[in-house]
């Protein structure tokens, strides 16, 4: 069975620091990988996703980058944290494009 | 314009009651998915559904893509049925990118 693991759980951070959050896939070869962020209280915005290893492509930059570093690891990050990064920051897998995506626990930001 | 339009906004429902949960879309279909939010923020899929009736238990699917629109029947709601229901279209146009509908909130009282 594949299990999608997000880290940290929550995080607080000061405005200007730097950030990375890691996603971790198990028993999957190969999958498709999805960073995605909600504001509080607002929609899901798909920020990136990657094919393969060291493939990244960006939908919504958010002053955010990722990195494909594995083939089961994606990892989101910045050097300098903004008040508005604050948020529910989800990870996903799907087999390839056009199929079923399944979410990861999310880790939750809080920027001060 | 919102390529998938979600309805109702919110829903209140007493213990045992139904709900019909709506998306209507306007964009080319490859399937809809319908997610569950917790109230801590975690998504669970319920369906990936891109044609016809789908069941899980109390849920149900329906998407026709010919009326353009995909549904969520909850039989028998219970409270911990409690949070907000996502749809999310996978466009046959864009790889990799879901369309979301902005949620329906569902609180199931006692």
């Amino acid at each position: 069975a594949q299990t999608i693991h997000q880290w940290p759980v929550a995080e607080i951070k000061a405005v200007g620091s730097p950030l990375s959050l890691g996603c971790t896939i198990k028993g999957k070869s190969s999958p498709n990988l999805y960073w995605y962020w909600q504001a509080t209280g607002g929609t899901l915005q798909q920020l990136f996703y990657s094919i393969t290893v060291g493939q990244v492509e960006s939908v919504v930059q958010l002053n955010l980058s990722a990195s494909r570093p594995k083939d089961d690891q994606f990892i989101l990050s910045t050097e300098k944290l903004l008040l508005s990064h604050s948020g529910f920051y989800l990870c996903a897998w799907s087999l390839n494009n056009y199929a079923e995506q399944f979410f990861g626990p999310g880790t939750r930001l809080t920027v001060l | 314009g919102q390529q998938v339009q979600q309805s109702p906004a919110s829903l209140v429902l007493q213990e045992g009651e139904n709900a019909e949960l709506q998306c209507n879309f306007s964009t080319s279909l490859n399937s809809m998915q319908w997610f569950y939010q917790r109230p801590g923020g975690s998504l669970v899929s319920l369906f990936y559904n891109p044609s016809g009736t789908k069941h899980s238990g109390r849920l149900t699917s329906t998407t026709v893509i010919k009326e353009r629109r995909s549904s969520l029947h909850i039989s028998s709601s219970q409270t911990t049925d409690s949070g907000t229901y996502l749809c999310a279209l996978d466009n046959v146009g864009d790889n990799s990118k879901l369309i979301w509908g902005l949620g329906t909130s569902l609180v199931v009282n006692p």
